[in-house]
């Protein structure tokens, strides 16, 4: 089944120390999303790609970066994680931007020590 | 003022009830809502898409849409314990990439 795949499920880190999450999607969509979500909140947006073409929300904290390196693969990178980015991470993708539902991996739970 | 407001609950409802989840909101360009299921600790599954005004069912369930009213349901008929989640409503415009979800409301169906 075609499907957005997340790893790992659950990460734990040490604050400051630096951390990947990863995406994969076999629905060979364009469009790939980091979200955020808190308990109990809505999904906050990131950053998303378009094909190459990287985009980052304006009120997204420096210390979250992003790679795309292909059409299926796509990277969270947090430099230094502080207590306050201790979250539920959602991968999402559609298959252009505009006016298309956005399908979700079933996200990585990232606990900061 | 949130441009997407949702229902907080919690809400508990036996077996076989039917379940009513809404949403406002506030942006009059959005044209095309959803709702998403999320079990704990889970991603969003998405459950209902809609374009513009208007009713869509789909099993047991069934989404509204008044764009008018700036209002959106979503309706479970006969609900079962598996239906226990989080629902979030979501909605986007044409010309905006962003999609606005509302917080989710928690629904629990008791055996």
């Amino acid at each position: 089944d075609a499907m957005v795949i997340q790893n790992p499920r659950y990460q734990v880190t040490q604050f400051g120390k630096p951390v990947t999450l990863s995406c994969s999607q076999t629905l060979n969509h364009n469009v790939m999303y980091w979200y955020q979500q808190k308990s109990s909140q809505a999904p906050k947006l990131l950053f998303h790609y378009y094909d190459k073409d990287f985009n980052n929300e304006a009120d997204t904290p420096d210390n979250f970066q992003s790679r795309r390196p292909n059409t299926s693969f796509c990277f969270l990178d947090i430099r230094s994680p502080g207590l306050g980015d201790a979250a539920m991470y959602l991968c999402a993708t559609s298959r252009e931007k505009y006016q298309e539902t956005q399908y979700f991996g079933p996200g990585t739970r990232l606990l900061v020590l | 003022q949130k441009e997407v407001e949702q229902d907080p609950g919690p809400l508990s409802v036996p077996e076989g009830a039917i379940v009513s989840l809404n949403c406002t909101y506030s942006n009059s360009a959005f044209q095309y809502f959803m709702w998403y299921r999320q079990y704990s600790r889970k991603g969003p599954e998405l459950l209902m898409y809609t374009y513009s005004s208007g009713n869509k069912e789909d099993g047991r369930f069934t989404a509204q849409v008044d764009k008018s009213s700036k209002y959106i349901s979503l309706f479970i008929r006969d609900s079962q314990p598996s239906d226990s989640a989080t629902y979030l409503c979501a909605m986007g415009s044409s010309n905006d990439y962003k999609l606005s979800f509302g917080a989710g409301t928690t629904v629990t169906v008791r055996a």
